[in-house]
């Protein structure tokens, strides 16, 4: 069965403490796997697609990487406006059916 | 106005109640989807559509029914709810070719009393 699961489920830092978001999953076929940021009371927002692992992606203090089983979304010297929840999806054969991991929250305290 | 929008924002109703909720999409998309986000548990895809025609119905209860009369307009209608289908509901749009992300509304928080 496809599943994805995201590690840890909150995440406590220190202004400018760099840190590592995870995303596991056991999919047969991967086709897309997606990162979406997610503020309280909105839904969530786009921010990466990788397509095979050792692809990486960058935007501002995010890098997103890609294994065979697993992503991580890494945040560096993050500040207080990044506080989110962090959101991992994988398109596994189904035509846009996203299957999603429960999320992160990250909270950076200033 | 752009993006995805969805309203209302906030519904409470009670379990004998009928509402709708809707969404619009300005993005020139057309595939749109309805979703379902449950404190601390995955979001749920609901139904998704492709150029108006319904392509997945995620085992969803009858007591939802969706409706989409053209491909920037999707509705979902509401009867007879119960208490655990309080959540918060997301409507999303995309191209339909595969990979294109999803654009996701703010979501209608749906209160069942």
């Amino acid at each position: 069965e496809d599943q994805v699961t995201q590690s840890p489920e909150a995440l406590r830092l220190q202004e400018g403490e760099s840190s590592s978001l995870n995303c596991s999953y056991t999919v047969s076929g991967l086709r897309g796997l997606f990162w979406y940021r997610q503020d309280p009371g909105k839904g969530p927002e786009f921010l990466f697609t990788l397509y095979s692992a050792g692809e990486e992606k960058e935007k501002e203090r995010l890098k997103a990487t890609l294994t065979k089983k697993e992503s991580f979304l890494h945040i560096t010297a993050p500040k207080p406006e990044d506080s989110a929840t962090y959101l991992c999806a994988v398109q596994a054969g189904g035509y846009n059916k996203l299957i999603f991991g429960a999320g992160t929250r990250l909270a950076v305290h200033p | 106005e752009t993006g995805v929008t969805q309203t209302p924002r906030h519904l409470v109703m009670g379990m004998t109640n009928k509402k709708s909720l809707k969404c619009e999409q300005h993005l020139g998309h057309n595939a749109m989807y309805w979703y379902k986000q449950s404190a601390k548990k995955p979001l749920e895809l609901m139904f998704v559509y492709n150029f108006k025609e319904q392509t997945e119905n995620n085992s969803v209860p009858s007591r939802f029914s969706p409706e989409c009369p053209n491909s920037s307009h999707l509705f979902l209608h509401l009867h007879t709810l119960q208490p655990e289908d309080s959540a918060l509901y997301l409507c999303a749009s995309s191209q339909d070719d595969l990979n294109s992300p999803l654009h996701f509304g703010n979501g209608t928080r749906l209160t069942v009393t």
